[in-house]
């Protein structure tokens, strides 16, 4: 069954700095897609960056990028230059590819403090 | 471009009530899902719905329903409501939720309290 491990409860950076947050995920798909998602205490979840099965090259999206290494099925976020506002949920989910489907699992997330 | 739209922001029920959500997606976004987030359970995804017809569904009792209009606006239902069923419910669309690559995008949620 498909799943998705997020092994950090909660992480400490300190402002300017780079931090990843780890993903390990599991599925006997080939084609699946990864994304991660910010949910701020306003509940709201916000879409940071996608990544494809097939994609050959990591994907970036301004201070974010996605550390994907397929063999082991990891795909950790990397937050670089951390800001203030960057405090908050972070959540690693998985959509598998073969069915038409918005069905997505998971992670169980990872807390982010962003201190001065 | 509007992301999408929950209403309302906040709902407080008690048991054995019946309560509707509603979601409005992107515009010009035909699927749209509904994922509940506890925090005991996480994220857990209730069902979705395509061209106004459910595609999928979760694991989750009968008392959870929804549905879906011709302008793509989506409502879910929940029927005698338990203490269990507080949590935030989250409503999200993509253009056709079709294939790994589509994106998913969320509105900022609907959180229920059941007294």
């Amino acid at each position: 069954a498909q799943k998705i491990t997020q092994t950090q409860p909660g992480m400490f950076v300190q402002e300017k700095e780079a931090v990843t947050l780890d993903c390990t995920y599991d599925t006997s798909d080939p084609s699946y897609g990864l994304f991660w998602y910010k949910q701020p205490s306003s509940g709201e979840m916000i879409f940071l960056i996608y990544q494809g099965s097939y994609d050959q090259q990591n994907a970036t999206e301004g201070r974010y990028s996605l550390n994907f290494q397929k063999a082991r099925k990891s795909a950790n976020l990397v937050i670089s230059a951390s800001q203030l506002g960057d405090s908050a949920m972070y959540f690693c989910a998985m959509r598998e590819g073969q069915e038409n489907t918005d069905k997505l699992i998971f992670g169980t997330g990872t807390r982010l403090q962003v201190f001065p | 471009k509007a992301g999408v739209t929950q209403t309302p922001r906040y709902l407080i029920k008690t048991r054995g009530q019946q309560v509707t959500l509603s979601c409005s997606p992107i515009s010009g976004h035909r699927s749209v899902s509904w994922y509940q987030q506890t925090p005991g359970q996480g994220l857990q995804f209730l069902f979705e719905y395509f061209s106004e017809t459910q595609r999928n569904k979760g694991n989750f009792p009968g008392r959870f329903s929804g549905r879906q209009f011709s302008n793509s606006r989506s409502e879910m239902n929940v029927s005698t409501l338990e203490l269990g069923d507080s949590a935030l419910y989250l409503c999200a669309s993509s253009l056709n939720g079709q294939g790994e690559e589509e994106k998913l995008f969320f509105g900022s949620g609907t959180q229920l309290s059941v007294l």
